[in-house]
Formats: structure tokens, sequence, C-alpha cells
């Protein structure tokens, strides 16, 4: 059964248009995170949420925006796409920040975006 | 910085044995991860080490020496279903995660 669960699998935007993805969680876990993730290169942490409190990273484009209305959802919304966006965006759930004593992250199967 | 470094890509043969290395640089050291991916899949939890030593899984089993910044996943007995990208990720003093690009497995029969 998934229990992160992003839609959609595969999202085709036009350049500039506003689009959203959406994950959902069963784990009821604290945190969540969205990555971008490009062919053969690391994730790149955009932002998480501890519950309510929302971090974004220093170097995250203030394209990148993020909802989290309650404890299963979390959405990242891309205000104005633009080609160097296209990528997989993964979302990803942990019980607690501290991610020490080998506590893993839980991902979903990722939202392939592409820009047209 | 802050760095993890993996092969970009290995090939191995069905049934044989296979040694993807990591070294890392972090700000502190809170441990390590390993996760597989397979080609447009999320990334799932293998193995973690925060201990020097081997952890041992099945199959699969990780090494860690933390004075020397260097880890590796050990496969055994591949199959064709673990062709797929291998991610080192080291938890830095602020737990936060570095991540390695990955390196891709392809396994041959």
């Amino acid at each position: 059964d998934a229990m992160v669960i992003q839609n959609p699998r595969y999202q085709v935007t036009q350049f500039g248009k506003p689009v959203t993805l959406s994950c959902s969680q069963t784990l009821n876990h604290n945190v969540m995170y969205w990555y971008q993730q490009k062919s053969s290169q690391a994730p790149k942490l955009l932002f998480h949420y501890y519950d309510k409190d929302f971090n974004n990273e220093a170097d995250t484009p203030d394209n990148f925006q993020s909802r989290r209305p309650n404890t299963s959802f979390c959405f990242l919304d891309i205000r104005s796409p633009g080609l160097g966006d296209a990528a997989m965006y993964l979302c990803a759930t942990s019980r607690d920040l501290n991610l020490g004593g080998g506590q893993p992250q839980h991902f979903g199967d990722g939202t392939r975006l592409s820009i047209l | 910085g802050q760095n993890i470094d993996q092969p970009t890509e290995m090939t191995a043969t069905e049934g044989a044995i296979v040694q993807i290395n990591c070294t890392y640089q972090t700000s502190g050291f809170n441990g390590l991860f390993w996760y597989q991916q397979h080609a447009g899949e999320a990334p799932t939890f293998l193995s973690y080490n925060v201990l020097d030593g081997l952890e041992e899984k099945g199959r699969f089993s990780s090494f860690l020496s933390r004075s020397k910044g260097y880890s590796y996943l050990l496969l055994k007995e591949l199959q064709m279903k673990d062709s797929a990208s291998y991610l080192c990720a080291g938890l830095d003093s602020n737990y936060q995660l570095i991540w390695g690009a990955g390196t891709k497995l392809i396994i041959k029969p």
C-alpha cells in the first residue's frame, strides 16, 4: 500500500504557466519534504515542513512555493515554470526532523514535470 | 564545503558481487544512509550506519569507516532486478542530509 502518494505521475505544462504538484501521506509523519531531482543528479532539497513550520532552503528560487493545509497533504506550486524547471519532483516524509538513529525518509514515486 | 563522492556508473554480472564506494565530507557526522532508486521511481531506504563496521541485511551489506570518511555498499548474488541507482547520503551535525548523485549499477546476464 502506497504510503506517500504523489499526483500526477507525469505533468506537462507550458512555459510560464503555473502548475501545482500534490503529495499526500498516510504515515502521519510530522515532516514533509520537497526535492527536485534532475537526471543523474543528487536530489536537491527545496523546502520542508515540520508540522506547519515552513523551512525554505536558501537557494530555492522564489518561483517555488509550498503549502501544507493539514498533516496529510502538501503542495508544490511553481508560479512561472521555466525550461530549467523540468525535472522529477519527489515528496518525502519523516517522523521527525532528527534523522539520527537511522530514521529513514519515505518517498513518493515522484512527479516528472515537462515544460513545453 | 560538504560533499559526497561516488562513482557515476558501474557494471557487474548476474550472480556476482559488487562494491559501491562512497566518500563523504560533512560538517559533523550523524550517520550515513544508502538508498536504492530504480529508474523513474522513488528512492527506497536500504541501510544506515553511524558506527564503524559492517551492517549486513541479507544480500546487501554496508560498511562505514568514520576516520576515513568512507562507506561502501556490498551487493552479493546479484540479480537483474538490482539494476538501479544507489544513492549515498550523509547526515551532518544539523541532521541535514547531504546527497550524492548516485551510482548507476548495470547488471549483465
